[in-house]
């Protein structure tokens, strides 16, 4: 089990360009999702997948902003058009739906990516 | 909507002594889940404890324990002998049963150990 792993571990880039993250959950862990931390902040919900289904999205999650996880394995983030209100770091957690004994569904977090947008 | 609320935007503790973070929510429902985690300068966060509403028992891991008031919305954490290591912005978060899947946290403490 090596864990959430995200990559880039940052990124810069200029306003009205896109990034591209990358997000590889916990091996069996069928549900991922991606929050949004500005400094200082808790962490904000963006969306949610279980297997490769994205089943719920936040109003954050603006028209710019796309995310896929097409086999049901790892995920990417994509803005298009980056504003410098995008400047974040960007979470991916991970959780397995059913573990016996455990109703919690804890989710599992990555050390994430810290995007600044110039 | 629940709102998770953190009061104390920082905290302090003596080395080996033992501190309370306090967390209050909001919620309409009778069965939740929450959860304290911990984000060091590193930035990976770490879950520390965990409690389901449903459970009139408070949860332990180690020096890490809460005190579950679920009358008062309250969520409490205790770290108890505390350490240099413990020093890090903690997060208390809720998430609702069923569909609605996502973490709603606070907005964290951040503790200072002081050797």
């Amino acid at each position: 089990d090596t864990g959430v792993s995200q990559n880039p571990r940052h990124k810069i880039t200029k306003r009205g360009q896109n990034v591209t993250f990358r997000c590889d959950p916990i091996s069996e862990h069928n549900r991922l999702y991606w929050y949004r931390q500005t400094l200082g902040q808790g962490p904000e919900f963006l969306t949610y997948f279980q297997n490769e289904a994205q089943l719920e999205k936040s109003r954050l999650l603006s028209d710019r902003f796309s995310a896929e996880r097409p086999k049901g394995s790892f995920s990417t983030l994509e803005i298009q058009r980056t504003e410098q209100g995008d400047s974040a770091m960007y979470l991916c957690a991970s959780s397995l739906a059913s573990v016996a004994g455990d109703r919690t569904d804890t989710q599992y977090f990555g050390p994430g990516t810290r995007l600044t947008v110039l | 909507a629940q709102t998770v609320t953190q009061s104390q935007p920082e905290m302090s503790v003596q080395e080996a002594e033992t501190v309370t973070l306090s967390c209050t929510y909001d919620t309409s429902e009778s069965d939740y889940y929450l959860f304290w985690y911990k984000q060091p300068p590193s930035r990976q966060m770490i879950l520390v404890i965990r409690q389901e509403a449903y459970k009139q028992q408070n949860a332990t891991e180690n020096r890490f324990s809460v005190n579950f008031q679920k009358a008062a919305k309250s969520f409490s954490l205790k770290i108890s002998d505390s350490q240099l290591g413990d020093a890090a912005m903690y997060f208390c978060a809720y998430r609702s049963p069923g569909g609605a899947r996502q973490l709603t946290f606070g907005s964290g403490t951040q503790l200072t150990v002081l050797p």
